[in-house]
């Protein structure tokens, strides 16, 4: 089955600063990546998704992600950081219609 | 204009309890999921529904039953409710025309077992 794996727990990044957040998939084929947030108190938002072509993908408050098949990698960048990027970020693999989640990067922003 | 919207946003009851938790969407979407977040914020999906019929029923137990009475909206309920159900349940819609689409989540229902 395909999966995720987020290997940082906990970013803090200054406002201003630039942000990458590490997300690396399992599976054969083309997968269908995804990456949320979740706002504390909050229910998750999308913020871009990547299932073929132009591998740049832009998406809402300013981020973007890379899709690299060579290195199974679909990382996560802002250039930058709002105080209000501050929260909890998920990559995610749609697994036949079920979204298998990785286990999240808190991000920490400091003034 | 909300899209995915669940009902309560927080439940606090006794263990033994039996309680539902709503949802309802208004994007046209024709498949359903319920995912739940545990205390280290790992997500993982519990079932799902398309066009009120069960697809997906991830090993859960059978104390924890939906009910989908028509496309756009999928109930949990959950019978003799245990610590270890403490928990935040997240409600989600897609369309199911293929892999590619992504899924849209509710505000969650924050559930404390006493």
């Amino acid at each position: 089955a395909q999966s995720v794996t987020q290997p940082d727990i906990h970013i803090t990044v200054s406002e201003g600063a630039s942000l990458e957040l590490r997300c690396n998939y399992s599976y054969g084929a083309t997968p269908y990546l995804f990456w949320y947030v979740q706002s504390p108190g909050q229910g998750l938002q999308l913020l871009l998704k990547y299932f073929s072509g132009d591998t740049l993908v832009q998406g809402i408050k300013g981020f973007e992600a890379e899709f690299k098949r060579s290195q199974s990698s679909f990382n996560l960048r802002k250039p930058s950081v709002h105080w209000s990027d501050a929260a909890e970020y998920f990559c995610a693999v749609n697994n036949d219609y079920k979204l298998s989640f990785g286990a999240g990067t808190t991000v920490t922003v400091r003034a | 204009d909300t899209a995915v919207s669940q009902t309560p946003k927080y439940l606090v009851t006794q263990m033994g309890n039996d309680k539902s938790i709503k949802c309802e969407q208004n994007l046209g979407h024709d498949t359903m999921y319920w995912y739940k977040q545990d205390s280290k914020k790992f997500l993982k999906i519990m079932f799902s529904y398309n066009n009120k019929e069960l697809i997906i029923n991830e090993t859960v137990p059978n104390r924890f039953s939906p009910k989908s009475p028509d496309k756009a909206h999928l109930n949990l309920h959950i019978n003799s409710l245990e610590l270890g159900d403490s928990a935040v349940y997240f409600c989600a819609s897609s369309h199911r025309t293929g892999s590619n689409q992504p899924q849209h989540f509710g505000d969650g229902t924050r559930l404390s077992i006493l």
